[in-house]
């Protein structure tokens, strides 16, 4: 069964910096694209980042260009998100997802439950 | 505002047939670009329904279809059930932002 599971999240003070983890289990995480997804509660789906199998292509939107950085670790299963700079406008659902893409399809076919980044003072 | 486009709801009696529509441009749709559907229950994470315009993967039934004309998309649910009342988004790639794209969502009651 294919599981993904988001870390990391919390309440965080502005300029601050919060780093996500997502633990992939149950297929061959080296094979697929990654993609970090956020939602601001009782608001739809934003796109955050996407990054390829082998890290070569490395996608922002351009909301967190700059401030954020998609990253991952073949080896231990791992997808990262690390945020720098944070703003009020950052707190969202964070979600990780596994991407498909087939020629010019891109979608995502399996999410995490998400992790809560909160930022206030 | 949205790259893609979705009106914010729609509604139909249980047994009816229902479509949420999801319009973009030649930059993503329009430049044949696959358009995917995701379905997010209360409280959950998304759900993919339709991959590629008109796919499904296995195990979402046969009641969701979708369809693709120019730069729209298009979702129908077709003998319409109380659990199916959710939020259904569209998504596709965009070359012109050169990522992921989605639209702003549709709540569906089920009256």
């Amino acid at each position: 069964e294919v599981q993904l599971v988001e870390s990391g999240g919390g309440f965080v003070q502005p300029g601050r910096s919060l780093r996500l983890s997502c633990a992939a289990s149950g297929f061959t995480f080296d094979e697929y694209d990654m993609y970090w997804v956020r939602q601001v509660p009782g608001k739809g789906l934003e796109w955050v980042s996407s990054l390829s199998w082998n890290s070569v292509k490395k996608d922002y939107a351009d909301s967190v260009k700059g401030r954020f950085t998609i990253s991952r670790d073949n080896a231990k299963n791992s997808l990262y998100l690390q945020m720098n700079s944070l703003r009020a406008e950052d707190t969202a659902l964070y979600f990780c997802a596994r991407g498909a893409t087939f020629s010019l399809d891109y979608y995502m076919d399996a999410w995490g439950k998400g992790t809560t980044v909160t930022v206030s003072s | 505002q949205s790259v893609l486009t979705q009106p914010p709801s729609v509604s139909g009696a249980p047994g009816q047939r229902v479509t949420i529509s999801c319009t973009g441009s030649r930059s993503n749709i329009g430049a044949g670009y696959g358009a995917h559907w995701y379905q997010q229950l209360p409280g959950t994470a998304p759900k993919l329904l339709i991959y590629g315009d008109t796919s499904r993967p296995s195990g979402v039934p046969d009641r969701f279809s979708g369809s693709k004309s120019g730069t729209s998309v298009s979702l129908a649910i077709t003998g319409l059930q109380a659990e199916d009342e959710a939020d259904y988004y569209c998504q596709s790639y965009d070359s012109s932002l050169s990522g992921v794209v989605f639209g702003g969502g549709t709540k569906l009651t089920v009256l």
